[in-house]
């Protein structure tokens, strides 16, 4: 079973500060993904990694894909309320027909004011 | 949003009833799927489907089983279900080449 471990799993930080969270696995994925739920509502896809040392940038966030394609992060940098959520990554399974994710457990940022 | 609607958004029931959970989507993608979100365990593939009448297990499908009949149409039902069922139960949608999914809202689904 192919497992990704998030850190940290609780991240509670005022505006204005920066920030990473990590995504960790040892195993090789095809890609990356990292999404964003807020409560009551599903996860949202922010971003797809698929080559190893990809950088890739949306707005203050930054994410970066492990040479490896064992890990990845993603870096907040002047963070704000409306960053706050539950931060998921994802990898798709190598040598799959199609996709099947499997998701880390999830970093929960809080932002305040 | 990506046409995904999941009915009904709550259900409270008890042990050992049957429960049908609904995943709709206007999109006509290929592929859909079920999860479950629980604290510590982030989201777990219950089955998914790569088209219509055909469905495949994921990592938790025991006491789960799904249909799909239409294109636009998925359903989870659990037969009987467990106090360990209770949980937050998303559908997910993607296209052929499997990038992304897109999700629903949730189903928080609460057995007494």
């Amino acid at each position: 079973t192919q497992l990704l471990e998030q850190s940290p799993q609780f991240l509670s930080i005022q505006e204005g500060e920066n920030l990473t969270v990590y995504c960790n696995s040892s195993s090789v994925f095809s890609s990356l993904q990292w999404y964003r739920q807020e409560p009551g509502e599903g996860p949202v896809l922010l971003v797809t990694v698929v080559t190893g040392g990809e950088v890739k940038k949306l707005k203050r966030l930054t994410f970066q894909f492990g040479d490896a394609r064992k890990d990845s992060s993603l870096h907040i940098t002047a963070a704000q309320p409306g960053d706050t959520g539950l931060y998921l990554c994802a990898g798709a399974a190598m040598n799959t027909g199609f996709q099947k994710l499997v998701f880390g457990t999830g970093t929960r940022l809080l932002v305040s004011p | 949003d990506a046409g995904i609607t999941q009915s009904p958004r709550h259900k409270v029931t008890e042990t050992g009833t049957p429960v049908t959970l609904r995943c709709h989507q206007t999109e006509n993608h290929r592929y859909m799927y079920w999860y479950r979100q629980d604290p510590g365990h982030g989201l777990r593939l219950i089955h998914y489907s790569y088209g219509v009448k055909d469905t495949d297990k994921g990592e938790v499908s025991d006491g789960y089983s799904v249909s799909r009949s239409k294109t636009e149409d998925f359903l989870l039902t659990l037969e009987s279900a467990t106090s360990s069922q209770t949980s937050v139960y998303f559908c997910a949608i993607s296209d052929p080449l499997g990038q992304p999914q897109h999700f629903g809202d949730g189903t928080r689904l609460s057995i007494l």
